[in-house]
């Protein structure tokens, strides 16, 4: 059982690019999250979804794109890469339709440098 | 909006020291609140607390909550160098609500031998 899977781990961008951080779970669970963490800022929801063809934003959306085409990928994408969006990337699952509990699966994180 | 504040911001301690993190919050109503250790790579659980003035205990680790002040508080005894970690906290809003679950800023503890 993989759990969350997020690719890649590491990524340089020149600012200006687009790239997708990509994150599949193999749990069946309905609700999946994208966080970013900042030194000193904790872990801010990006965008969210309870489930196949259901975004919505969370708390800093600006800069990123989702989908959810599928139960178990929900894509991050960045159109225009700012320096403002170096940041670590966490992208999370639960079985339940939202974050509760001990019942949060996180990936392991994508490290993104905007040079 | 959920607000979440983790105090302090930083600790350094050395081993054996006995510690305490707080996180205080202003939320309307909530289901539970949530506290994490993080070591560089993902968040991982420790404790859900639910019920104002009962203590949560793992080895060395134990939390409480007090519902009518508004806080939690973490405390781990006889620190190790291993639990050098960012520990976050976390609200859980009740079911049904739109609301989402809202992180702490984090306390960056290190522990020295």
């Amino acid at each position: 059982n993989a759990g969350v899977t997020q690719t890649p781990k590491f990524q340089v961008l020149k600012t200006g690019q687009s790239m997708t951080l990509q994150c599949a779970q193999d749990m069946n669970h309905e609700y999946m999250s994208w966080y970013r963490q900042d030194p000193g800022m904790g872990l801010r929801l990006i965008h969210y979804s309870v489930g196949a063809g259901i975004t919505d934003q969370g708390e800093v959306p600006n800069g990123y794109n989702v989908s959810r085409s599928t139960t178990e990928d929900f894509p991050l994408r960045l159109l225009s890469a700012a320096p403002s969006q170096t940041s670590v990337y966490f992208c999370a699952s639960s079985p339940l339709g939202r974050h509760s509990g001990n019942t949060i699966y996180f990936g392991e994180g994508s490290w993104l440098t905007v040079v | 909006e959920d607000k979440v504040v983790q105090s302090p911001l930083s600790l350094v301690v050395h081993e054996g020291d006995t510690v305490t993190l707080n996180c205080s919050y202003e939320v309307t109503n909530f289901r539970s609140l949530l506290w994490y250790k993080q070591e560089k790579k993902a968040p991982t659980f420790l404790f859900m607390l639910t019920s104002s003035g009962i203590e949560k205990k793992s080895g060395r680790l134990s939390s409480i909550l007090d519902k009518k002040e508004l806080f939690s508080i973490l405390n781990i005894t006889a620190t190790q160098t291993g639990d050098s970690a960012v520990y976050l906290c976390a609200v859980d809003p009740p079911s049904g609500s739109a609301r989402q679950l809202t992180f702490g800023s984090g306390t960056q503890l290190t522990v020295l031998p």
